[in-house]
């Protein structure tokens, strides 16, 4: 099994849907975790992190975080063509582990 | 503010000739990583130095190794290349806060081809 799994995509939105991407893990000793984003041909950047039960809020993205369930999700509100790319669920033991991505697509 | 340097870009290799891939990060950040990423995998670990003097193996090891020069630089070496080795290589920066780790910032990659 590994040890961060994603839904594997790609997924379709229209422009100003909701974009719900999701993300479960293995060990249930992590305390961080992380979304990314990246852009084809570009570098992962950091779009949330959360450490703790609950949601978190930032812009037009929310992270939830189940610890109980191993289950952390992304949400991006009012979607825009500038959100299409791959999403990253990251969670860390004594180093980072990634998922394999899931690919957006916002249609406009 | 340069954040984390890699170089080079781009690099073709021909099977069983070496290369050392440069990784430099200006953040004062203890722990440095290498990653490598193809299509389908997402990113998988290499090699890590959580601290200058220490190196770790990651996920995926074999067919390389690494120096943690000092608190800035963090190589990667490719004694022997394969063709197995195509791919992206992302070097990345961290700092660790008790039982958090802070997210990792990445460097811009090195796409090599082994021919």
């Amino acid at each position: 099994q590994k040890e961060v799994e994603q839904n594997s995509g790609p997924l379709s939105v229209p422009e100003g849907a909701i974009a719900s991407l999701n993300c479960t893990y293995s060990d249930r000793g992590s305390q961080s975790f992380f979304w990314y984003r990246q852009y084809s041909g570009k570098s992962p950047e950091l779009i949330m992190s959360i450490y703790s039960n609950g949601d978190k809020e930032d812009g037009r993205f929310t992270a939830q975080l189940n610890k109980a369930s191993q289950y952390v999700s992304l949400l991006i509100r009012d979607s825009q063509p500038s959100d299409s790319a791959t999403y990253l669920c990251a969670v860390n033991d004594y180093k980072l582990s990634f998922g394999a991505g899931t690919t957006v697509t916002v249609r406009a | 503010n340069a954040g984390v340097t890699q170089t080079p870009k781009f690099q073709v290799l021909k099977t069983g000739q070496s290369m050392t891939l440069q990784c430099a990060q200006d953040m004062n950040h203890n722990s440095m990583y290498w990653y490598r990423q193809d299509p389908g995998m997402g990113l998988r670990l290499i090699y890590y130095s959580a601290s200058e003097g220490t190196t770790d193996k990651g996920e995926v090891p074999n067919g390389y190794n690494v120096s943690r020069l000092n608190k800035r630089e963090f190589s990667l070496r490719l004694e022997s290349a394969a063709p197995s080795q195509t791919s992206v290589y992302f070097c990345a920066s961290s700092d660790i806060g008790g039982d958090r780790v802070s997210p990792l910032h990445f460097g811009n990659g090195t796409r090599l081809t082994v021919t």
